[in-house]
């Protein structure tokens, strides 16, 4: 299973746009990318998946290189509803059992400030 | 449609004593899953399960067993609780196939072992 190694907090402002790296330098070919986002109290929820270059929907966007040994979720015009803990999370996501194993680290804590 | 549940909420309970946990999920998902989380910690991986009547280790299995006789059930049990299995324990279920391989999370609940 990758590793993946994301900063341990970040700070930004109402309506800034926050990008969070994480890195992943030994993905494997069939490893996705999938990111999710937590509240305290609350289970996580997932935010976006990818596979390789650009994904967007609704929420966010997830931007992957061409080597795929990192990838940034970008959060537009944040909110402070948007204060959350957020997971990057690498696995072959096809499979439910052992291969698809996802590990969730310690995450980014985004605290988001008026 | 209540996504996935999870009972009790809130239990304390003594060293030795057992007891267990119910996850439901109505959304006819095959993979379900258990997951423990600490404070300040990531989740980690107890049981899970790729279908009715199966189950598997996950990252941290000792203590706890677990049962799935029907697939919208997954039980996760604790025949001896020591105060080391103090934590938030999160159920969560996935569909085998989708537009996106994402788990759903329960609401979590939160055991203390005196």
């Amino acid at each position: 299973l990758a590793k993946t190694t994301q900063p341990i907090s970040m700070d930004s402002y109402e309506g800034q746009e926050v990008n969070i790296t994480c890195s992943h330098n030994n993905i494997a070919t069939n490893d996705y990318i999938t990111w999710y986002q937590q509240f305290p109290s609350q289970g996580p929820r997932f935010i976006i998946q990818g596979y390789k270059t650009k994904v967007t929907n609704e929420v966010a966007s997830l931007f992957i290189p061409a080597d795929r040994k990192s990838s940034t979720l970008s959060l537009p015009r944040v909110s402070l509803s948007d204060t959350a803990v957020y997971y990057c999370l690498v696995g072959d996501v096809r499979y439910g059992g052992s291969q698809g194993n996802l590990i969730f680290g310690k995450g980014t804590k985004l605290s988001v400030k008026p | 449609n209540a996504g996935v549940t999870q009972t009790p909420k809130f239990r304390v309970l003594k060293t030795g004593q057992s007891m267990t946990l119910l996850c439901a999920q109505d959304m006819n998902h095959e993979y379900m899953y258990w997951y423990r989380q600490d404070p300040g910690m990531g989740l980690r991986l107890i049981h899970y399960s790729v279908g009715e009547g199966t189950t598997a280790k996950g990252e941290v299995p000792d203590g706890y067993n677990v049962s799935r006789l029907k697939k919208q059930n997954f039980l996760l049990g604790l025949e001896s609780a020591a105060p080391s299995q103090t934590s938030v324990y999160f159920c969560a279920s996935r569909a085998r196939a989708g537009v996106n391989y994402e788990q759903y999370f329960g609401p979590g609940t939160r055991l203390t072992v005196t």
